[in-house]
């Protein structure tokens, strides 16, 4: 199956950016997503790309994608404490998702 | 417009018993799946669902998981007998179209 990874943590200052990047290994992957959870929560779908973008801007939120190297990055500026969460790269592929581990954004005051 | 629920929200059972965990899908989606995420490791998916026909059920683990959806609505995921590493966190999405899936609060399982 396809392999996602994600680094596990991210401590970010309140106000800062914060980047979260993730590589896959199936280039056939048409749809990336990126899924937020936060305590207790499920997961919500924060944002996606299509394959043929190499970029997409929602607000707060900037997703980069280097299908070349098949690295995902997800940027979110002027980090504030409600992004205190995990956050899930994950690849669509054949209708079944195949996710990383999630890397747990911590924001410090 | 209710999102995709699912109960129990937490289930803990002992070792050899039988749990049940249901989905109930967003109204009108098609697709259903259900993932697995074990101690803090990456979701896995276990099966699909498109209206009641397994459409890939290559992700659940063994025999002892047993998936239905019964008229195409909620749907259940039976575990018989509960083994230790059954332990984790059971999430459901749905979708229409497949694309862009929507998921539930899971359900954490703990067998002890």
């Amino acid at each position: 199956g396809e392999d996602v990874e994600q680094s596990l943590f991210l401590s970010v200052r309140e106000g800062d950016s914060s980047v979260i990047n993730c590589t896959y290994t199936d280039s056939s992957s048409t749809y990336l997503y990126w899924y937020k959870q936060e305590p207790g929560a499920g997961l919500q779908l924060l944002t996606y790309i299509f394959s043929n973008m190499d970029m997409k801007q929602d607000q707060r939120l900037t997703v980069l994608l280097n299908k070349k190297d098949k690295h995902l990055s997800l940027r979110i500026a002027d980090t504030q404490t409600g992004d205190s969460a995990i956050y899930f790269c994950a690849v669509w592929g054949g209708y079944k998702l195949s996710f990383g581990a999630g890397t747990t954004v911590t924001v410090r005051a | 417009e209710a999102g995709v629920t699912q109960f129990p929200s937490h289930s803990v059972i002992e070792k050899g018993q039988t749990v049940t965990l249901r989905c109930d899908p967003i109204s009108g989606h098609d697709n259903l799946y259900w993932y697995r995420r074990v101690m803090g490791k990456e979701i896995k998916f276990l099966l699909h669902f498109v209206k009641e026909s397994k459409q890939d059920e290559s992700g659940m683990p063994n025999n002892r998981f047993l998936a239905e959806r019964t008229g195409g609505t909620y749907s259940t995921l039976k575990v018989q007998p509960a083994e230790l590493e059954d332990s984790g966190v059971y999430f459901c999405a749905s979708s229409q179209p497949p694309d862009t899936q929507y998921f539930g609060p899971g359900t954490r399982l703990t067998v002890l």
